[in-house]
């Protein structure tokens, strides 16, 4: 089956740094999606992604879908401690899949 | 507009119970799916229901069975409880079926003793 694999698996950063995290596939995507999960709390969807070289932004946050739609990426600017928690991707592959498959995610740890 | 409702927040069974969770959708939403999340993981997907027709399902054991009700709300039954059930079930909406983005409910904390 599909597998997403992302990348960093953890990220420990400074506060007002950029954080850049990716995530690749195994089978071609048509939706990229991010998440964000902070503990005890389910996904909060940040980012949809439809178009193969689509770039779109939330605030502070930007995704990319990547041109060969097996990959994704997420940058955000100038982070704050309020960032911390699990970024994760996801999508369903391409091929008449609608099957949700998501990445391990991204911990993101921000010091103050 | 209250988002995805899941009760109960938290659960403890013993090995060999059945367990039933619920879900109500966010308002106007037909489509319901079931993840389940154990530590360090991403959601695992395992069933999608749409117009009370199960959609999708994903690669777990026939001790996991779900249905969705008329008004759209949904629970998931898992019997033969094993340890390893030990997990946060998250549910999550959408309008429609298919690759619509979903929202999620805050989860049921499964605990197996």
């Amino acid at each position: 089956g599909q597998q997403l694999n992302q990348s960093p698996q953890s990220m420990f950063i400074q506060e007002g740094e950029d954080v850049s995290m990716n995530c690749t596939s195994s089978s071609i995507f048509n939706t990229w999606l991010w998440y964000k999960q902070d503990p005890g709390e389910g996904p909060v969807l940040l980012i949809a992604l439809y178009k193969a070289g689509e770039l779109t932004s939330n605030g502070r946050l930007t995704a990319q879908f990547g041109i060969t739609r097996k990959d994704s990426f997420l940058n955000i600017s100038a982070s704050i401690p309020s960032d911390v928690g699990i970024y994760f991707c996801a999508g369903p592959a391409s091929g008449g899949s609608y099957i949700p498959t998501f990445g391990r995610g991204t911990s993101l740890i921000v010091h103050p | 507009d209250a988002g995805v409702t899941q009760s109960p927040t938290h659960l403890i069974k013993t090995r060999g119970q059945q367990v039933t969770l619920r879900c109500s959708p966010i308002s106007g939403h037909k489509s319901v799916s079931w993840y389940q999340q154990v530590l360090g993981q991403g959601p695992q997907f395992i069933f999608q229901y749409y117009e009370k027709e199960e959609r999708g399902r994903g690669n777990f054991p026939d001790r996991f069975s779900a249905r969705q009700f008329p008004n759209y709300s949904s629970e998931l039954n898992v019997n033969a409880l094993l340890l390893g059930d030990s997990a946060l079930y998250l549910c999550a909406s959408s309008p429609g079926g298919g690759d619509q983005p979903q929202h999620f409910g805050d989860g049921t904390r499964l605990s197996i003793l």
